[in-house]
């Protein structure tokens, strides 16, 4: 069946520095993939997107890379700072328009912790 | 902020009890789902409506339900309800049509079921 788990469970990373999120899916038909952060009492917040016929995307200090052929989601945070500390989840939704296609798949989330 | 409003914010309901949530998605969107959180988990993705049908759905029983207006708001309905319900329920809107499928989450009803 579809899942998608993430490799770490926390990342503490130092103010200023780069910050990575890994994130494996299964369902190799999948064709949508997002990132979302969340903070604490708050529903998740769109960060980046990328579709599955694309590999790299890049938005304001994140980058999203997908790697198809290992099924495998990163996302990359330049010059990390105190506000992004959240819980951080990838998202992946089937190919489709109805049915199983319409709903995103998420994974565990990774918290990460930023120090100053 | 996403536009997408939800309420009421926190609620507490005995098990056995039937709960309704509300949403009222971000201006201009058509399609609305809703997500369950457990504590520590990932959201669950329950059902999707488009122009006010079902058309999507998750492993949840049919003791959840949903309805969407013509205004797009919309609400998810729980009978029966179980300890296992306590969650975060989050809805989020968006616009079918185009390339773009992101979905914009409301901050979430906080469901506590004794």
């Amino acid at each position: 069946g579809e899942s998608v788990g993430l490799h770490l469970p926390t990342l503490s990373v130092q103010e200023g520095d780069n910050s990575i999120i890994n994130c494996a899916y299964s369902n190799s038909a999948s064709d949508y993939f997002i990132w979302y952060k969340q903070e604490s009492g708050k529903g998740p917040q769109f960060i980046i997107d990328i579709r599955s016929n694309m590999d790299k995307r890049q938005g304001q200090r994140v980058t999203v890379l997908l790697n198809k052929t290992v099924k495998h989601l990163s996302l990359q945070i330049a010059a990390t700072q105190p506000g992004d500390s959240a819980v951080y989840f990838c998202a992946e939704k089937g190919p489709g328009r109805t049915g199983g296609g319409n709903k995103l798949t998420f994974g565990t989330g990774t918290q990460l912790k930023v120090e100053l | 902020e996403t536009g997408v409003t939800q309420s009421p914010t926190h609620l507490i309901k005995t098990r056995g009890q039937q709960v309704t949530l509300r949403c009222s998605s971000q201006s201009g969107h058509n399609t609305v789902s809703w997500y369950q959180q457990a504590l520590g988990q990932g959201p669950q993705f329950i059902f999707q409506y488009y122009r006010e049908e079902e058309n999507g759905r998750g492993n949840f029983p049919p003791r959840f339900s949903g309805l969407q207006f013509p205004n797009y708001s919309s609400e998810l309905n729980v009978n029966a309800l179980e300890l296992d319900d306590s969650a975060l329920y989050l809805c989020a809107s968006s616009w079918r049509q185009g390339a773009t499928e992101t979905r914009y989450f409301g901050p979430g009803t906080r469901l506590l079921v004794l």
